[in-house]
């Protein structure tokens, strides 16, 4: 069946560190990959997608590439603010199955000043 | 911008008690979900309905949950005789087609305390 492994967390960074939540997933066909963000006390906010092979999706400095050699959509920023301190949830869809969302875990995100 | 709108925001109520929770997806959305999240864990799938019928529906979702979309705007999940374990966030989603470059829509939650 569809799965998403996420990395766990808590991640705590420094202001203007990199960061990198990796994501590995399982399924047939070809999923649309997502990485949603949720906001202390807030709802589920889409943050980028890609829906085939090689896609990058970008969004607030934030980057994922649809891997499918290695069944990867880890994320990226190259400088994290404290304002991006949140919970992110990687998560998939396939059309064969209602385009229903299959979510990771979650990985918190602390940034310090 | 169009938006998924959830009342209420916060349901408390006692074990065994229903609760009906409500959503207002997009207007020209055609496929709807709800996904619960309990404190601190996953986001999961309930049930995704279209064309006034469950299309898909978890393990999760067994006789005490049902969905209605009964006048067209209004999408609804009830929760027949809630325990305690029901408590969780719970968010509806809507979705206008199914191509794979579109992307679900989701309200801001209710968060239901069952005590």
């Amino acid at each position: 069946g569809n799965s998403v492994t996420q990395m766990e967390g808590p991640v705590t960074l420094s202001e203007e560190a990199f960061l990198t939540i990796n994501c590995t997933y399982t399924a047939t066909g070809y999923p649309s990959l997502f990485w949603y963000v949720q906001y202390p006390g807030e709802g589920l906010q889409l943050l980028l997608k890609a829906t085939k092979a090689d896609d990058k999706g970008s969004n607030k400095g934030f980057e994922a590439t649809y891997r499918k050699e290695t069944t990867s959509f880890h994320l990226e920023k190259g400088s994290v603010q404290v304002s991006d301190s949140a919970v992110y949830f990687c998560a998939l869809s396939n059309a064969g199955n209602n385009r229903k969302l299959i979510w990771g875990l979650g990985t918190s995100l602390a940034v310090n000043p | 911008e169009p938006e998924v709108t959830q009342t209420p925001s916060h349901q408390v109520t006692q074990m065994g008690q229903e609760v009906i929770l409500r959503c207002v997806p997009i207007s020209n959305h055609l496929y709807f979900y709800w996904y619960r999240q309990i404190l601190g864990q996953k986001v999961e799938f309930l049930v995704s309905f279209y064309n006034n019928e469950i299309s898909e529906k978890s393990e999760i979702f067994d006789d005490q949950f049902s969905v209605e979309r009964p006048d067209g705007s209004n999408f609804t999940l009830k929760i027949r005789s809630t325990k305690l374990e029901d408590s969780a966030m719970y968010f509806c989603a809507s979705l206008g087609r199914l191509g794979s470059y579109n992307e679900q829509f989701f309200g801001p939650g209710t968060r239901l305390t069952v005590l």
